[in-house]
């Protein structure tokens, strides 16, 4: 089966604080996703990595950054905590190529609270 | 162009009875239509998926309608069940490089036991 796990399922943190939130992947794939998901406005994405230290911008990358240094583990960096940044956060990976189908697999996410 | 239009945002349905949710498309290079169920506390998991070359897939009592012409795709779940309460997502994709997924913004959908 394929395992996406992330570092925490609930963080609190305080407001300027630097964050950082961990996925690791176990099933080689090439891309890695990370999302944020609010209420009434679905899966944002963030953040995707097509290789190791390759990184290309969502739709909502202002005030975060991103790290992939091995090609099964993921970083979202939040480089000064926001309370706007409360959310929840998932991170997810696929393999390369239409062809198979672009599943992405989802972890359990992280909960993240600025205060 | 790059949207996927959802509705509606959350659906009460009797047990047994048929669940509907709706989404619609702009961009016609879209070419990979997925759904994702996602219960509380989990992430999100592919349910069903169809490629437009097909106007209807389904699976068990999972069904997925596809119309080309009008850009419009809905997932439709017979005999629902309170285990089916849930969140959906539809989806669309792009082939090539890009493996990006647009998801709409969700339906929270509950079955009244």
């Amino acid at each position: 089966d394929v395992k996406v796990t992330q570092s925490s399922r609930y963080l609190v943190k305080r407001t300027g604080e630097k964050v950082f939130l961990e996925c690791v992947q176990d099933m080689d794939h090439e891309n890695m996703f990370w999302y944020r998901q609010d209420p009434g406005l679905g899966l944002r994405l963030i953040y995707f990595s097509y290789d190791v230290k390759m990184k290309e911008k969502g739709d909502i990358p202002e005030g975060y950054s991103v790290s992939r240094e091995k090609k099964e583990r993921f970083s979202l960096i939040l480089e000064s905590a926001s309370t706007n940044q409360t959310s929840m956060y998932l991170c997810a990976s696929s393999f390369w190529g239409a062809a198979r189908g672009n599943e992405q697999f989802f972890g359990p996410g992280t909960r993240l609270t600025v205060l | 162009q790059q949207q996927v239009k959802q509705s509606p945002q959350s659906l009460i349905v009797q047990k047994g009875g048929i669940s509907i949710i709706n989404c619609a498309y702009e961009n016609t290079a879209f070419d990979y239509f997925p759904w994702y169920q996602q219960f509380p506390g989990k992430g999100p998991a592919l349910l069903i998926a169809i490629r437009p070359d097909v106007s209807e897939k389904k699976e068990g009592r999972f069904t997925i309608s596809f119309n080309k012409s009008a850009k419009q795709f809905s997932l439709h779940i017979m005999d629902s069940q309170p285990g089916d309460s849930a969140t959906y997502f539809c989806a669309a994709s792009l082939a090539g490089r890009d493996d990006k997924i647009i998801f709409g913004k969700g339906t929270r959908l509950h079955i009244l036991p």
